[in-house]
């Protein structure tokens, strides 16, 4: 299973840019990468994802390395609404086991005035 | 266009009690998922559906849990004899196909399942 591994929290102020990385050492060949944003009483939020390289969309950049056993979401310029828990996820549900698609504990991001 | 809803919002119910937690999926999408989330945790993968069948019920973590999707839409998950560990809240997903790692997952809001 691709586990992944995130910082607990990270704290921030408006206007600066965020990077939270997420490791995923055992990652498989098929297997893509996503980030969620969750609201306290929501469910989670697509943020972004890819596979490879450099994605970047209205909201956020991801980006993957090589080795594809990391990757880093990237924040610009984030506000106080930005304040939530992020989680990345690893995993293919058709190709592999969708007991894959398990979240791990996520990064409380904090932006502070 | 509407989102995953799942009703109810909040269940409270006794020890020993049956329940029954519904998911309406975004219109369209095959795939289904169910997920459990504990306090200050992730969501905790319970059962994927393909169509009307189960294609990983791995998650589910015994036989009290229960999930159905008779017609390829709205799901059901039924949790029989509950117990207060079982108190949490129970996300529902659904994404076009699931037949990619690049299948997007979108949630409900979730059910806040409380057992006294």
């Amino acid at each position: 299973l691709a586990k992944t591994t995130q910082p607990i929290s990270m704290d921030s102020y408006e206007g600066q840019e965020v990077n939270i990385t997420c490791s995923h050492n055992n990652i498989a060949t098929n297997d893509y990468i996503t980030w969620y944003q969750q609201f306290p009483s929501q469910g989670p939020r697509f943020i972004i994802q890819g596979y490879k390289t450099k994605v970047t969309n209205e909201v956020a950049s991801l980006f993957i390395p090589a080795d594809r056993k990391s990757s880093t979401l990237s924040l610009p310029r984030v506000s106080l609404s930005d304040t939530a828990v992020y989680y990345c996820l690893v995993g293919d549900p058709w190709g592999g086991s969708a007991r894959q698609l398990t979240f791990g504990s996520g990064t409380q991001l904090t932006v502070l005035p | 266009g509407a989102g995953v809803s799942q009703t109810p919002s909040n269940k409270v119910t006794e020890k020993g009690k049956y329940v029954e937690l519904r998911c309406d999926p975004i219109s369209g999408h095959t795939a289904l998922y169910w997920y459990r989330q504990s306090l200050g945790q992730g969501p905790e993968f319970l059962i994927y559906f393909q169509g009307t069948g189960a294609a990983d019920d791995s998650g589910l973590p015994n036989d009290r849990f229960f999930a159905v999707r008779p017609e390829g839409s709205v799901s059901t998950l039924k949790i029989q004899r509950t117990e207060r560990g079982d108190s949490a809240v129970y996300l529902c997903a659904s994404s076009r196909s699931g037949r990619s790692g690049a299948d997007t997952q979108y949630f409900g809001p979730g059910t806040r399942l409380t057992v006294l």
